[in-house]
């Protein structure tokens, strides 16, 4: 069955620091990933997504992703976290042609300022 | 743009009762609708997806006639939880999709509480 982890729970860090989520997933064939983020009382909202070509791709807000295949991973980095990045961030993984989307458990990021 | 809206955002009913949940796409056309669970601390989980006009696709595990999911216009995706129980108690999320996009735009999230 499809699972996806991201290993961290909490991070906290300081304003300016470097930031790097992790996610890896099961799933063996082709996926289209992604990462969510849900600031404090707000809805889910869409940072980014990979479907294919530069497995390296760009969101908004200054983050990005990169797909390694051979490590079924999908990791979130921005290199300069703000205050107001504060919010939980949900990677989600879907296989091709299903629009199933499968969650990771979240990671809470808290900025210091 | 891509608005999805979800009434009520919370509700408090007691055990037994049915509750009806509301998601709408205000701004856009939604060919098919998702319906998740989210449990504290843990990730959403796919309840079910439901396409305009036909009848709901329920993940493993999801009770169907426990969780009835009505999609019967473009706009419009209602989850009614039936003779609901204290387990029940959760968060329920919905998404809207178009037929020619693959992101889902999520609702704000409806927190039901069965005493």
């Amino acid at each position: 069955a499809q699972s996806v982890s991201q290993h961290n729970h909490h991070v906290i860090l300081s304003e300016a620091a470097s930031l790097e989520l992790g996610c890896n997933y099961s799933y063996g064939g082709t996926v289209n990933l992604f990462w969510y983020v849900q600031y404090p009382g707000q809805h889910l909202q869409l940072l980014l997504k990979y479907f294919s070509g530069d497995p390296l791709v760009k969101g908004i807000k200054g983050f990005e992703a990169e797909f390694i295949k051979s490590k079924f991973s999908f990791n979130l980095r921005k290199p300069s976290v703000q205050w107001s990045d504060t919010a939980e961030y949900f990677c989600a993984v879907d296989q091709t042609g299903a629009n199933n989307l499968f969650f990771g458990t979240g990671t809470r990021l808290t900025v210091i300022p | 743009g891509a608005v999805v809206s979800q009434h009520p955002s919370w509700v408090i009913c007691k055990s037994g009762t049915s509750v009806k949940i509301e998601c709408r796409s205000l701004d856009f056309q939604a060919t098919t609708m998702f319906w998740y669970r989210q449990f504290p601390k843990q990730s959403l989980m796919l309840m079910a997806t439901s396409n305009e006009g036909s009848k709901a696709t329920y993940e493993q595990g999801v009770e169907k006639d426990k969780f009835l999911i009505n999609h019967a216009s473009l706009t419009l995706s209602t989850l009614t939880v039936t003779s609901a129980h204290p387990e029940d108690s959760s968060f329920y999320i919905c998404s809207a999709a178009t037929v020619d996009s693959y992101e889902q735009y999520f609702g704000p999230g409806t927190r039901l509480t069965v005493t």
